[in-house]
C-alpha cells in the first residue's frame, strides 16, 4: 500500500492550459514537500508546506496543504514547455524516513 | 559549488559481480540516503544515515549494503547484484531537522545500473 497517492499519473497538455495535480494520504503529516524532476536529473525541491490550509506561490505554481494536513495540491497556471517533468510529493515518516509519492508525469506541448 | 556527486553515472554488469556506487557531498550534511527509482513505483528509499556510523534500513534494503565512515561519503554496495536490481539510483543529502519537518534533499545526478 502506497503511503502517498498522486494523481493523475500522466498529464499531457498544450501550452497555456491550467492544471492541478494531487497528493493524497490517509495519514497526517507535519509537513509535505513538492519536488520536480527533469529527465536525466535528480529531483529538485520546489516547496515545503507546514501549516494546515497553507498556500504558497512560486511564480505560476500554487501549492496548497490540506486543512487536515493529509493531502496537498499543486496548481500550474498557463503551463509552459519548461514545466515538463515529473512532480513528486514527499513526507517525513517517523521523523527520519522520507517517503515519496509515485509522481505525476507532466508533458506540456508548445 | 554545493553538490552531491555519484559515480559511475552508468554501469552495466553481470549477475553476482560485486559493485560499489560512490556518493559524496560537500555541504557538511548529516543526513544521507539512497533511493531507487523504477517506473510506476516512484522513489523508494533503500538505506539512510543520520550521521557517521549511524545507518538504518529504508523501504527496500534487501540486497544492498551501505557504510558511513566519513560524513561526506555514503557508498552503496551490491554484494551480489541480480537483474531485479536494474534501476536508476539516486543519492541525496540534507541537514537533519529534529523538528519533524522535512528539510530540503539535495540529489545527485543518478546512476543507471543494468544487471544482466
Amino acid at each position: 500500500t502506497q503511503l502517498l497517492e498522486q494523481s493523475p499519473q500522466f498529464l499531457s497538455i498544450q501550452e497555456g492550459e491550467n492544471l492541478t495535480v494531487y497528493c493524497n494520504s490517509s495519514s497526517v503529516f507535519s509537513s509535505l514537500q513538492w519536488y520536480r524532476q527533469e529527465p536525466g536529473e535528480g529531483p529538485v525541491l520546489l516547496v515545503t508546506v507546514v501549516t494546515g490550509g497553507e498556500v504558497k506561490k512560486l511564480k505560476r505554481l500554487t501549492f496548497q496543504f490540506g486543512d487536515a494536513r493529509k493531502d496537498s495540491s499543486l496548481h500550474i497556471t498557463a503551463a509552459q514547455p519548461g514545466d515538463t517533468g515529473l512532480y513528486l510529493c514527499a513526507v517525513l515518516y517517523n521523523t527520519d524516513k522520507l517517503i515519496f509519492g509515485t509522481g505525476t508525469r507532466l508533458q506540456v506541448f508548445p | 559549488e554545493a553538490q552531491v556527486t555519484q559515480n559511475p553515472r552508468y554501469l552495466i554488469t553481470v549477475t553476482g559481480k560485486k559493485l560499489t556506487v560512490t556518493c559524496s557531498q560537500n555541504m557538511n550534511h548529516e543526513y544521507m540516503s539512497w533511493y531507487r527509482q523504477d517506473p510506476g513505483l516512484g522513489l523508494r528509499q533503500i538505506y539512510y544515515s543520520m550521521n557517521v556510523e549511524v545507518t538504518d534500513k529504508g523501504d527496500v534494503p534487501e540486497g544492498y549494503k551501505v557504510s558511513r565512515k566519513e560524513k561526506r561519503n555514503f557508498p552503496l554496495i551490491l554484494e551480489s547484484p541480480s537483474p531485479n536490481q536494474t534501476s536508476l539510483y539516486f543519492c541525496a543529502s540534507s541537514i537533519f531537522l529534529t523538528s519533524g519537518i522535512g528539510s530540503e534533499q539535495f540529489f545527485g545526478p543518478g546512476t543507471r545500473l543494468t544487471v544482466l
